[in-house]
């Protein structure tokens, strides 16, 4: 079964502290997708990659960062913490096989910055 | 750019009353639209599809979506609502950008309450 897993369910961290959100995927996708979920917001893409090293901005971009160094895994960096980026964060990956192949998410991981 | 806009952020159904959830989207006919659903502590998971050409599409656990190009609507329906079907669902459209135009923009989503 494929399977996209998030490193941490819960997490708690300061403001100012760097904070990293690990995904990992099992389908040897080419591309990862990193989203925030907030109520009556919808998904709102962060960043994405289509292949290793690369990656470029989703829609809210500010105040993160991306790394992508192998196929299977890629990092969501928040540098410095601030409240208002208290949300939940979804990783999601997809074929390239053909145009709008399905994504598939991890469980999301709901980060609190006090 | 393409959007969609889900028209009631909760809705509440008795269990086996029928389940309407709205999706409008904006412009130009897009060439795939999405519904996915999200279980309580669970990631998406896609629940159907639509390519063009078939209007009526069916998915997962007994849903099925319309599109109506004269409404802009891709509204989602299930005849008989289930507890089990309580959940957030989100329609989604691409948005013509990424390598394979495979990015998605999402509605605001819908929280489905089942009532006993």
């Amino acid at each position: 079964d494929v399977k996209v897993t998030q490193s941490s369910r819960y997490l708690v961290k300061r403001t100012g502290e760097k904070v990293f959100l690990e995904c990992v995927q099992d389908m040897d996708h080419e591309n990862m997708f990193w989203y925030r979920q907030d109520p009556g917001l919808g998904l709102r893409l962060i960043y994405f990659s289509y292949d290793v090293k690369m990656k470029e901005k989703g829609d809210i971009p500010e105040g993160y960062s991306v790394s992508r160094e192998k196929k299977e895994r890629f990092s969501l960096i928040l540098e410095s913490a601030s409240t208002n980026q208290t949300s939940m964060y979804l990783c999601a990956s997809s074929s390239s096989g053909g145009s709008n192949e399905k994504l598939f998410f991890g469980s999301g991981t709901q980060l609190s910055v006090l | 750019a393409q959007s969609v806009t889900q028209l009631g952020s909760h809705v509440s159904v008795s269990e086996g009353a029928l389940v309407l959830l709205r999706c409008n989207y904006s412009s130009s006919v897009p060439p795939y639209l999405f519904w996915y659903v999200q279980y309580p502590n669970q990631g998406l998971q896609l629940l159907l599809k639509y390519t063009t050409g078939a209007t009526l599409v069916k998915g997962i656990n007994g849903f099925e979506a319309e599109f109506k190009k004269s409404e802009t609507s891709f509204h989602l329906t299930k005849p008989s609502a289930h507890m089990s079907d309580a959940a957030e669902y989100f329609c989604a459209v691409p948005n013509g950008r990424g390598n394979a135009g495979n990015m998605l923009t999402f509605g605001g989503g819908t929280r489905l309450m089942v009532k006993p």
